[in-house]
């Protein structure tokens, strides 16, 4: 079955680039979106942005002057990029396999979300000097 | 849209039921509406989508409910493996997807 793996340094010094991958194995990119969420200390989730197998993306407006995330569909893996980093940016990172589907044409299309189905196990996150 | 979670802690028994609620600051769409298990040092689990649909492998202890802005998930019979943090989310607004605080169900 799909599996997810995120990596990348566990402390990160502040105001430099925060940099995760998320690695998919036993299935595809195409036609998935792939999330990154993270989740403060003793707090709640919080998504931050997703893209598209084909490279489209959208980012949470909160962080989206700071989050880029970016994918590799010939090594099967997507990464997050966030810059300018502080104290606050200290979380578990989690990316999260999101299926989305349209139906339908013109007038009629629709949309049908079916959930975050497949989750890496995190990747926790520092940021200090 | 915000979503908020009640209570914020349930304490219960095994074999007790529970009943979780979401309720969102105006009215969504049903097929936006998803439900999460997290439990410590986890990742959270998708348990419902589409507000009423379970997910793969998750017992039917589980079901969803709800239209409009109020939902409910209800979980008969908890299992010791069921007490957990439960959150609701929703798609479609700014951000794309926000998340409910969480419930957090105890052993009593």
């Amino acid at each position: 079955q799909v599996q997810l793996q995120e990596s990348g340094p566990g402390l990160v010094k502040p105001s430099e680039t925060l940099s995760l991958t998320c690695t998919v194995s036993g299935g595809s990119l195409n036609n998935y979106y792939w999330s990154w969420i993270r989740q403060p200390p003793g707090k709640g989730l919080e998504w931050i942005g997703y893209i598209y197998f084909s490279g489209d993306t959208n980012y949470n407006p909160l962080l989206k002057s700071r989050v880029t995330i970016s994918v590799d569909t010939s090594k099967n893996l997507f990464s997050l990029k966030m810059s300018s980093v502080t104290a606050a940016d200290t979380a578990i990172y989690y990316c999260a396999r999101t299926v989305l589907r349209s139906y339908g044409s013109g007038t009629s299309r629709y949309s049908y979300y079916y959930g975050m189905d497949v989750w890496g196990q995190g990747s926790p996150v520092t940021v200090s000097s | 849209i915000v979503l908020t979670q009640s209570p914020g802690t349930l304490s219960l028994s095994p074999g007790e039921g529970a009943t979780l609620s979401c309720r969102a600051s105006q009215s969504v769409t049903n097929t936006y509406l998803t439900w999460y298990q997290q439990k410590p040092g986890q990742a959270p689990r998708l348990l419902i989508y589409g507000a009423s649909s379970r997910a793969t492998g998750i017992p039917d202890r589980f079901s969803g409910t709800g239209s409009g802005t109020d939902f409910t998930l209800t979980i008969s019979r908890l299992e010791p493996g069921d007490f957990a943090v439960y959150y609701c989310q929703l798609y479609g607004d700014s951000p794309l997807w926000t998340f409910g605080q969480g419930t957090k169900v105890e052993i009593k």
